[in-house]
């Protein structure tokens, strides 16, 4: 069965960087996009970053983009999400979510349990 | 950006009735809507994509409908593990993808 598991959360002061990873299993990575999804405390859901099947393309919400990097190892079967310059509005659940769909229109399929990062001094 | 709104933001149904929870898109999504169900601690869930279709392992009793910039998710015959809360999500016009508020379905 598909198992996505988040690791890397943690506490981080502002202005530092933080490094998460996604195990990706069940199913063949290296043909699918996968995104990243984060819920901060009390809040909806937001989505940050998409990374095509192949790493060719990226996408990033404004309010991640120039600080965060989404990246992916397919040898590996691991989703990367590199943090930087965090903010205390960057702390929340960091959740992986595999892409599926067709012509461009994705939605999540399967998702992670999710990794907390609290950006605090 | 497309703006996604749910309501009720809380609803409340007693087991076994049948809950009605709403999507507002703010421009039309054609039927690129996708239904979650969200439970603290877990790993959120795709219930409904398509604004209609079933997700693999979905009970029957989740139905979902709608187009353009009007949905509607119905839960018929509440079962104690449906309550939850509840997102929907457009991914016509991307990016960014966006995500209603979420509404919050709590037994009465």
């Amino acid at each position: 069965q598909v198992q996505l598991v988040e690791s890397g959360g943690g506490v981080v002061q502002p202005g530092g960087s933080l490094r998460l990873s996604c195990a990706a299993s069940g199913f063949t990575f290296s043909s699918y996009g996968m995104h990243w999804v984060r819920q901060a405390p009390g809040k909806g859901l937001e989505w940050v970053a998409f990374i095509r099947y192949d790493g060719s393309n990226k996408y990033y919400a404004d309010s991640v983009k120039g600080r965060f990097t989404i990246s992916r190892d397919n040898s590996k079967n691991t989703l990367y999400l590199q943090m930087n310059s965090l903010r205390a509005e960057d702390t929340a659940v960091y959740y992986c979510a595999k892409g599926k769909g067709a012509a461009g229109l994705y939605y999540f399929d399967y998702w992670g349990q999710g990794t907390l990062v609290t950006v605090s001094s | 950006e497309i703006v996604m709104t749910q309501s009720p933001a809380t609803l409340s149904v007693s087991p076994g009735e049948r809950a009605t929870l709403s999507c507002r898109a703010g421009q039309s999504v054609s039927i690129n809507l996708a239904w979650y169900q969200y439970k603290p601690g877990q790993a959120p869930r795709l219930l409904i994509y398509g604004a209609s279709t079933r997700a693999t392992g979905i009970p029957a009793r989740f139905s979902g409908s709608g187009s353009g910039t009007e949905f509607t998710l119905t839960i018929s015959g509440l079962q104690s593990e449906d309550f939850a809360i509840y997102y929907c999500q457009q991914y016509s016009n991307w990016p960014p993808y966006t995500f209603g508020q979420g509404t919050k379905l709590e037994i009465k």
